[in-house]
């Protein structure tokens, strides 16, 4: 069944940086756009960035336009979101999400705290 | 503040029917489908209904969603206490940094 694991979260300090990783499993990976969804505690969703199926295009919100980037490595299946710069603000559980956000991983913690 | 306006509750009884608004813009819900998720306590979100209405395979026929113009509504009838959750909606907008948009969020309380 299809399936997609985060990894990569953490605490982190203001400032430095961190990649997640998200790796899917039961679907063919390189058809398909891929997207990271965060969620703050307590707060709702925010949609964070998506990128196409063979990687050629990518959007990001504006909150995190010139600091995130998202990428995929399709030999390997797996999806990525290197996140630089980071501030308290961007303290969220991280989800990747598959297609038109049609399944979800379980989610990642980034705290970013000093 | 979301760009997509949702009210933040909602309640009904056991049995009741319930409606969840989410309001846009030309950008968005006007021209774009409109997905709703609902993320029970806990958990990660599950998709819905995608593309206004359509429910994928395992969602109750309980669940039905529509849109008209710029706003559009997730219905939940005969309500279960399992329906207690929070529910968003979701569109892409293709304004000037074209990217998805959520809704703020339901929580959704069964009484």
């Amino acid at each position: 069944q299809v399936q997609l694991v985060e990894s990569g979260g953490g605490v982190v300090q203001p400032g430095r940086s961190l990649r997640l990783s998200c790796a899917a499993s039961g679907f063919t990976f390189s058809s398909y756009g891929m997207h990271w969804v965060r969620q703050a505690p307590g707060k709702g969703l925010e949609w964070v960035a998506v990128i196409s199926y063979d990687g050629s295009n990518k959007y990001y919100a504006d909150s995190v336009k010139g600091r995130f980037t998202i990428s995929r490595d399709n030999s390997k299946n797996t999806l990525y979101l290197q996140m630089n710069s980071l501030r308290a603000e961007d303290t969220a559980v991280y989800y990747c999400a598959l297609g038109y956000m049609d399944v979800w991983g379980k989610g990642t913690t980034v705290t970013v705290s000093s | 503040q979301s760009v997509l306006t949702q009210p933040p509750s909602a309640s009904g009884t056991p049995g009741q029917r319930v409606t969840i608004s989410c309001s846009g813009s030309s950008s968005n819900i006007g021209s774009n489908t409109v997905n709703w998720y609902q993320q029970l306590p806990g958990t990660a979100p599950k998709l819905l209904i995608y593309s206004n209405n359509q429910r994928p395979s395992g969602v109750p026929d309980r669940f039905s969603g529509s849109k008209s113009g710029t706003s559009a509504s997730l219905a939940i009838s005969g309500l279960q206490s399992e329906d207690e959750a929070d529910y968003y909606c979701a569109a892409w907008d293709d304004s000037l940094n074209a990217h998805w948009v959520f809704g703020g969020g339901t929580k959704l309380t069964v009484l």
